[in-house]
């Protein structure tokens, strides 16, 4: 597709269990960054991808977070032992570079509410 | 520490009267300015940047931004608002010292009425 999908588009779960979800981004960015949009708030970033160079993970919240990306395709960001508090929008973004200049694409995000 | 603040929740206008929604940021070195919008249900949209240049910034649907270097500012700007520019608009920076992620605002809401 032209743009960045992300699936599943809602996911609904019980606290506890784990989940995963997965970002495809546009065909050609090598840049790739998950952030989380609480209701009513803006974004935080939890992680970025740029090529095979290790991924800046300073933003995840806890060990529970973690995410991989596969060369400059796929990405999946997983979410252990769910809590409340994870319940959120989880939003994907890619860019064509890390170039300062360049803007990021955004998916639709995934809805996640855990029960 | 890089940091944006929209000082708005929410900006109401009238449609076809100009709208301004605010933005003010702190970096430690050149900043990268983005406004984005984002629709019920949906990913962020870029509208515009600021990377250089001519502090005057155009983008998508009519929408512009002024950058202001000592007010450190980048509030966008619509001159006559359309009831479809409803919806949560994000101010974001990049520090121009460092690499990665966006910095963002907290979203002002806009509600532009008929």
């Amino acid at each position: 597709g032209a743009g960045v999908s992300q699936s599943p588009s809602n996911k609904v779960t019980e606290k506890g269990k784990d989940v995963e979800l997965r970002c495809d981004p546009i065909s050609g960015h090598t840049a790739l960054y998950w952030y989380r949009q609480r209701l009513g708030q803006g974004l935080e970033f939890l992680i970025y991808f740029q090529g095979n160079s290790a991924p800046d993970k300073s933003g995840l919240p806890s060990d529970r977070f973690s995410a991989e990306r596969t060369g400059e395709s796929v990405s999946t960001l997983t979410i252990q032992r769910t809590q409340q508090e994870d319940s959120a929008v989880y939003l994907c973004a890619s860019s064509l570079g890390q170039g300062l200049n360049q803007p990021q694409h955004f998916g639709d995000g995934t809805r996640l509410s855990i029960l | 520490a890089q940091s944006v603040a929209q000082p708005e929740d929410q900006v109401n206008v009238a449609e076809g009267n100009p709208l301004t929604v605010k933005c003010t940021y702190s970096v430690s070195g050149n900043p990268y300015l983005f406004w984005y919008v984002q629709y019920p249900n949906r990913g962020l949209q870029f509208l515009l940047k600021y990377i250089t240049g001519d502090n005057l910034v155009k983008g998508s649907y009519g929408f512009e931004a002024e950058f202001n270097k000592s007010q450190t500012s980048f509030h966008l700007k619509k001159p006559s608002a359309l009831v479809s520019d409803s919806a949560l608009y994000f101010c974001a920076v990049r520090d121009g010292g460092s690499q990665g992620n966006l910095i963002f605002g907290k979203g002002t809401k806009l509600s532009v009425k008929p």
